[in-house]
């Protein structure tokens, strides 16, 4: 089975400009979630989706950052303006829902590098 | 605030036993969750804890005590491959999906 699919895997590009993460769930979750990781923060969530709708984006550093989901299975992250403290590991997870603790299967990662 | 704290770098030696801790202050507790990520890869999940007690899980159990707001992961027969960070992950409410994760225990496994 295809696990989460994030693309591209690296992304070099310089300060200013619009950059789009994406990212394709394990079909059959119904939540969605970006995560940011550095050294200093390590794992943040920054934003998640149950059925396509965001539930919760308190973690979403400011107005420069935006995710969509206009489907199940795909979802986008876009930073407008790109900064260089925007470098960092963003990764995608999806996971069901329901009761207990369910596991996150995280896709490998969009490692961002702001110049 | 909302946190958790594990040790930032343990090391064992190959067929070691090793015991990673995690204190967690969270505003409610749903569960406590355990992740591996090897260097460059992404976090994949170990096991999971809603309840006090000991979870097994082959070569890794992980305990929790909610009394104390403490759980470990607990790595036997150590092998090299197991030279990874570990996370520590709680669901803070049946509320919410959001997980807080840990500052991550980086483990070193010596031949």
């Amino acid at each position: 089975d295809a696990g989460v699919i994030q693309s591209p895997r690296h992304e070099v590009t310089e300060m200013g400009q619009e950059v789009t993460l994406r990212c394709k769930p394990i079909s059959g979750h119904d939540y969605l979630f970006w995560y940011r990781q550095t050294m200093m923060r390590g794992l943040e969530l920054l934003i998640y989706f149950n059925n396509n709708v965001p539930i919760d984006d308190s973690g979403m550093p400011e107005d420069r950052f935006s995710a969509k989901m206009p489907n199940a299975s795909f979802s986008t992250l876009k930073i407008q303006p790109s900064e260089p403290r925007d470098s960092a590991v963003y990764f995608c997870a999806s996971s069901l829902g329901g009761a207990g603790v369910q596991p996150q299967h995280f896709g490998d990662g969009t490692r961002l590098s702001i110049l | 605030g909302q946190s958790l704290e594990q040790p930032s770098e343990v090391t064992a030696v190959e067929g070691a036993i090793v015991q990673i801790n995690c204190t967690y202050q969270t505003s409610g507790f749903y569960g406590l969750s355990w992740y591996q990520q090897h260097d460059g890869g992404a976090p994949t999940f170990l096991s999971y804890n809603a309840l006090d007690g000991l979870e097994e899980t082959g070569r890794f159990s992980s305990f929790l005590s909610r009394s104390d707001s403490y759980g470990y992961l607990l790595l036997q027969e150590l092998q090299m491959k197991d030279s990874a960070s570990y996370f520590c992950a709680v669901r803070a409410s049946s509320g919410t999906y959001k997980y807080i994760f840990g500052t991550g225990t980086r483990l070193k496994v010596l031949a």
